[in-house]
């Protein structure tokens, strides 16, 4: 069984970077992918960017690029989000979360099982306040 | 990048009532990149269906999903209290992953 432990909550002033940990346990690291998903108070989820450890390479979307950096220890099995330039906006819930990723599970449309997020990790509050 | 637009908002029905929750895509989706997902307040999103109809491990068979190209649907047959919480759409295409803005289904 997966178990995602992130790390503990973050209060940031503006203009400052944040990291947040995620740590994986109970199963090959390198199978799979690992993304980061932030959810602000009271708002929808949003997919900021993954990572891949096989390949070694991150993706981000791109309302992030340049302000988010997204790698993984592979000899302890965590993967880890910087976000720099924070601003107010920046407030929310991050979640890391094991991203069985299209690449690493399927040929073209067609899929080896489960394409998704499974499971989540339980979440860091980051603050953004002067 | 493709638009995921998830209606109603808010549906507001009554523990064994059945619900039924759109999906729509701005732009054609591979079935198999199409999962949806519960969260409850104060908790992390789950995965209840991946590739637009198979259930997760768990996830009881009152769940159903559906749907192909740029509208699906989840389905609740039955609404049991646990089942009142958001429930969130998501894609992969072009490289990256995108979310609906989700639908809350609430006590009524």
């Amino acid at each position: 069984q997966v178990q995602l432990v992130q790390s503990g909550a973050e209060v940031k002033k503006p203009g400052s970077s944040v990291r947040v940990s995620c740590k994986a346990s109970g199963d090959t690291f390198r199978n799979y992918g690992f993304s980061w998903v932030r959810q602000a108070p009271g708002q929808g989820l949003e997919w900021m960017g993954g990572i891949i450890p096989i390949f070694g390479t991150a993706n981000y979307k791109q309302k992030f690029q340049g302000r988010v950096t997204i790698t993984a220890d592979e000899s302890t099995s965590t993967v880890y989000m910087d976000l720099s330039s924070l601003r107010s906006e920046d407030t929310a819930i991050y979640y890391c979360a094991r991203d069985f990723h299209p690449s690493l599970h399927c040929l073209g449309a067609a899929c080896n099982g489960l394409v998704g997020f499974d499971p989540w990790g339980q979440g860091t509050l980051v603050t953004v306040s002067s | 990048e493709i638009v995921l637009t998830q209606s109603p908002g808010t549906l507001s029905l009554s523990p064994g009532e059945r619900a039924t929750l759109s999906c729509r895509a701005s732009q054609s989706v591979s079935s198999s990149f199409l999962a949806w997902y519960q969260q409850k307040p104060g908790q992390a999103p789950r995965l209840f269906i991946y590739g637009a109809s198979s259930r997760a491990a768990g996830i009881p068979d009152r769940f159903s999903g559906s749907g192909s190209g740029t509208d699906f649907t989840l389905t609740i047959s039955r609404l049991e209290p646990e089942d009142f919480a958001v429930y969130y759409c998501q894609q992969y295409g072009s490289s990256i992953w995108t979310f609906g803005q989700g639908t809350k289904v609430e006590i009524k």
